[in-house]
């Protein structure tokens, strides 16, 4: 099965640190994602990204960049973290944006201070 | 972008209840409809993609159905158990862009 694997289950940091969140996917998909979770507002897509150094912004970009220089790793960029910026973020990779499954990593709860 | 909309928000069933929630989404541009199932402290797990019209996918006791003509797909839990408890998210809808948007889920409590 594809594994998708996020680099820290939790983090805290400060006001204004950069941060970056890491997500590698070991499946060749073309096709990955950020998301973040927050309670009643279900998943909202960040950025999305369909090849290297290919991105999209998703709803909610402000605040955020991406890097994607291999295929199979695709980076978080918070370039000056805010505290409404504490939040669940799940990557994701899938073969198709559209019309194959998306299989998610275990997820990064960050907390800025 | 067109919403995905789920209903309803939470459902509190009884053990051995069978149950079923609703996405709809805009009929237009259809591109494909996912299911997901979202247990806490997990990622989220594809149960179905479902891509035609009339399409009906099952797995176990769950299954899902799609009419892309109304823009609307049920999924259906029969006889619920305390480990269906979970979020059942729904991914669909007319974006504009390459990637498709999730509803905001429906939170389903399974009381032994």
């Amino acid at each position: 099965d594809v594994k998708v694997t996020q680099s820290s289950r939790y983090l805290v940091k400060r006001t204004g640190e950069k941060v970056f969140l890491e997500c590698v996917q070991d499946m060749d998909h073309e096709n990955m994602f950020w998301y973040r979770q927050d309670p009643g507002l279900g998943l909202r897509l960040i950025y999305f990204s369909y090849d290297v150094k290919m991105k999209e912004k998703g709803d909610i970009p402000e605040g955020y960049s991406v890097s994607r220089e291999k295929k199979e790793r695709f980076s978080l960029i918070l370039e000056s973290a805010s505290t409404n910026q504490t939040s669940m973020y799940l990557c994701a990779s899938s073969a198709s944006p559209t019309n194959e499954k998306l299989f998610f990593g275990s997820g990064t709860q960050l907390s800025v201070l | 972008i067109l919403n995905v909309e789920q209903s309803p928000q939470s459902l509190h069933v009884q053990e051995g209840d069978s149950t079923n929630f609703t996405c709809s989404f805009p009929s237009s541009n259809f591109y494909a409809l996912h299911w997901y199932r979202w247990e806490t402290a997990k990622s989220p797990k594809a149960l179905f993609v479902m891509t035609l019209n009339g399409d009906e996918k099952k797995k176990g006791r769950i299954s899902a159905t799609l009419n892309t003509k109304e823009g609307y797909s049920y999924l259906y839990i029969k006889g619920s158990q305390p480990e269906d408890s979970a979020t059942y998210l729904c991914y669909g809808g007319d974006t504009g862009r390459r990637a498709l948007t999730f509803g905001s889920g429906t939170r389903l409590q399974v009381q032994p």
